[in-house]
């Protein structure tokens, strides 16, 4: 299973809309409707922004949004504010015969 | 409210031993699988390993495969990653996290206690 790929880095100004991509395989992102989002801020764990590639958990606002077309998803923020300012991690099931969960390699969001 | 703590970390040699831990409080520990999850320094994230919510089943990736063993104690509230055979590679801050159970995510994360694998 190899690492889904992500642009290493994406920028925007406040207010603006930035989309993060996500791509994978048929055996991974394109398989399967378990995409999740995952933000975090320099030196703190992760948090989930997204689940199954479009819900949001409670509490996360409504600029975060996840799509899905092929074997790439992506994440949309919205109305860019100052404290989307973190890495993002895409994440998907890939397992075929067993449990397997694939990561990207990140995105840092720039605000300017 | 939701809290899992971390503890175990800290410098080993190559090919050494270590157990992790990871305290749960703030839910049915018991009712929920659980995952560790690593991030080696300035890199992604990496899952590691899945334990359903009563052990019956554990899954790994297939760089720890033979080498990490995840577990939990229901009766403490906590989960172990016993990891042996440390190598380099294996320098990571380590995370708990919750599976919630109903989809395929991590809602929920530790702090991180960092491992470096260093002579």
């Amino acid at each position: 299973q190899s690492a889904l790929t992500q642009p290493r880095s994406v920028s925007g100004s406040p207010g603006q809309s930035v989309t993060i991509s996500c791509t994978g395989t048929s055996s991974d992102v394109g398989g399967y409707n378990y995409v999740s989002w995952y933000q975090q801020h320099p030196g703190k764990a992760p948090k989930l922004m997204i689940y199954d590639v479009s819900k949001r958990p409670s509490g996360v606002p409504d600029r975060f949004s996840g799509s899905k077309s092929g074997n790439t998803a992506s994440l949309t923020i919205s109305g860019l504010q100052a404290e989307d300012e973190a890495d993002y991690y895409c994440c998907s099931y890939a397992g075929s015969y067993t449990f397997y969960v694939v990561f990207g390699g990140g995105t840092k969001l720039t605000v300017l | 409210q939701v809290q899992l703590v971390e503890s175990g970390g800290g410098v080993v040699q190559p090919g050494g031993s270590l157990r992790l831990s990871c305290a749960a409080s703030g839910f049915t520990f018991s009712s929920y699988g659980m995952h560790w999850v690593r991030q080696a320094p300035g890199k992604g994230l990496e899952w590691v390993a899945f334990i359903r919510y009563d052990g019956s089943n554990k899954y790994y990736a297939d760089s720890v495969k033979g080498r990490f063993t995840i577990s939990r104690d229901n009766s403490k509230n906590t989960l172990y990653l016993q990891m042996n055979s440390l190598r380099a590679e294996d320098t990571a801050v380590y995370y708990c996290a919750k599976d919630p159970r109903i989809a395929i995510a991590f809602d929920y994360w530790g702090q991180g206690t960092l491992v470096t694998v260093s002579s």
